[in-house]
């Protein structure tokens, strides 16, 4: 069974503050992974999408890398600001079957502060 | 594009009560999900529909929750006598096939039982 674990819980850094949120799972046999954004009150915003063929995948700040064989992936936010606080969640979609389900972990609250 | 759109944002109910939660996926999406997000957890798959067909509903308590997606586009989800545990955030999310492609998420109905 897969299971996603996101350490640490929760993170407060000063603004411009280079940081790393890791995610690691139990499966190696996965289709993709992918990084969310979720804000208070609001529903989840993807940020990055890595196929498992891919080593990592990039979009201004933020850099996510993955290792399938180790069961490891990593967000890298450079120059954090305060518009970053938020929880950020790690799900993979498992590879085989008909279904391209999410298995979650339980998120990271990360708090930027000014 | 529009995006996934969800009704009610909030409800509150007592328990043994039903309720029912609607969701409009992106135009040409053929892929519906529902989650459930219990505080503190992250998201959980509840049902897939491809089209109106189920893909995936194996983890749907189906003793107290059903599921439909009517001509293959709104969905609604219901919960039938609801339970305290049911308090939870229920995401509807969309994808526009089964595979490699990233999901687009409402902002969820937030559900509390009393």
């Amino acid at each position: 069974k897969q299971e996603v674990t996101q350490i640490p819980a929760a993170l407060s850094v000063p603004e411009g503050e280079n940081l790393v949120l890791n995610c690691s799972f139990t499966d190696s046999a996965i289709y993709n992974l992918q990084w969310f954004r979720q804000d208070p009150g609001k529903g989840l915003t993807s940020l990055l999408l890595i196929q498992s063929s891919q080593r990592e995948q990039t979009s201004g700040r933020l850099n996510a890398s993955l290792d399938k064989s180790s069961g490891r992936s990593t967000l890298y936010i450079a120059a954090s600001q305060p518009g970053d606080s938020a929880t950020y969640l790690c799900a993979v979609s498992p590879a085989g079957g008909a279904t391209n389900k999410l298995i979650f972990g339980t998120g990271t609250l990360l708090a930027v502060q000014p | 594009e529009a995006g996934v759109a969800q009704s009610p944002r909030y409800k509150i109910i007592e328990k043994r009560q039903s309720v029912a939660f609607w969701c409009n996926p992106i135009s040409g999406h053929a892929t519906l999900y529902w989650y459930q997000q219990i505080l503190g957890q992250g998201p959980k798959l509840l049902i897939q529909f491809q089209n109106n067909g189920v893909v995936d509903d194996s983890q749907l308590p189906k003793d107290r929750f059903s599921a439909e997606r009517l001509k293959g586009v709104d969905s609604t989800l219901k919960i039938q006598p609801a339970k305290l545990e049911d308090s939870a955030v229920y995401l509807c999310a969309s994808s526009l096939w089964t595979g490699i492609y990233g999901y687009t998420f409402g902002s969820g109905t937030r559900l509390t039982v009393v």
